[in-house]
């Protein structure tokens, strides 16, 4: 089945400052990747995927994965954190059950950047 | 604006009392799903939909109906809600392809009380 871990429960990381919110997934055959992002009251806002290709993705708000599959890893980075970034991350993988369509998401990393 | 709307945002009830769920979204989206969102436990999906008429269970399924009689709503159904389905309750649309994102409503806070 596949599955997929946050190890860290919280970040905290000073502005300005890189970050770095880890993830590690398990599946079977090749992983279809995604990083999303919730603010207090509101969903969850997409931020970049891993399809295939380049191992560095970039996405939405300054925001870059790096896809590792020697140690099936998806870490999300920022150069330079904003106060503003203090939300709550969840890492996912595509499911193969519902088509495809499924995703299987982590626990979630809560990401404090602090001014 | 393409967007996933669901209602309503809070709701406190009492248990044994039916209640509904409103999903809807404007994308023309083939593939719909729900998800519960529990601290420490990240998203679970409850159900979904690849068509009209067509839905499948999730993984935590229990005490929850669904239907997609149109291809834009996806209403979820508690029959007889429990305090155990105390929790943030996620819509998310996608056009159908494993390649691209979905697009998730605001979400729903349910209270059982």
């Amino acid at each position: 089945a596949q599955s997929v871990a946050q190890p860290e429960d919280q970040v905290n990381v000073a502005e300005g400052n890189p970050l770095t919110v880890k993830c590690t997934y398990s599946v079977s055959g090749n992983p279809y990747l995604f990083w999303y992002v919730q603010y207090p009251n509101r969903g969850l806002q997409f931020l970049l995927k891993y399809i295939t290709g380049d191992n560095l993705v970039k996405g939405s708000y300054g925001f870059e994965a790096e896809f590792n599959k020697s140690q099936t890893s998806f870490h999300l980075k920022k150069p330079s954190a904003l106060v503003s970034d203090s939300a709550l991350y969840f890492c996912a993988v595509r499911d193969r059950k519902g088509y495809g369509q499924n995703f299987v998401f982590g626990p979630g990393t809560r990401l404090s950047v602090l001014p | 604006e393409a967007q996933v709307t669901q209602n309503p945002r809070y709701l406190i009830t009492v248990t044994g009392k039916k209640l509904t769920v409103t999903c809807s979204q404007n994308m023309n989206h083939e593939y719909m799903s729900w998800y519960r969102q529990d601290p420490g436990l990240g998203l679970r999906q409850i159900y979904y939909s690849m068509n009209v008429e067509v839905t499948d269970k999730g993984d935590v399924p229990e005490g929850y109906k669904v239907s997609r009689k149109e291809k834009r709503n996806f209403p979820l159904i508690l029959e007889s809600p429990s305090p155990n389905q105390t929790s943030l309750y996620f819509c998310a649309s996608s056009p159908g392809t494993p390649l691209t994102e979905a697009f998730f409503g605001q979400g729903t806070r349910l209270t059982v009380v």
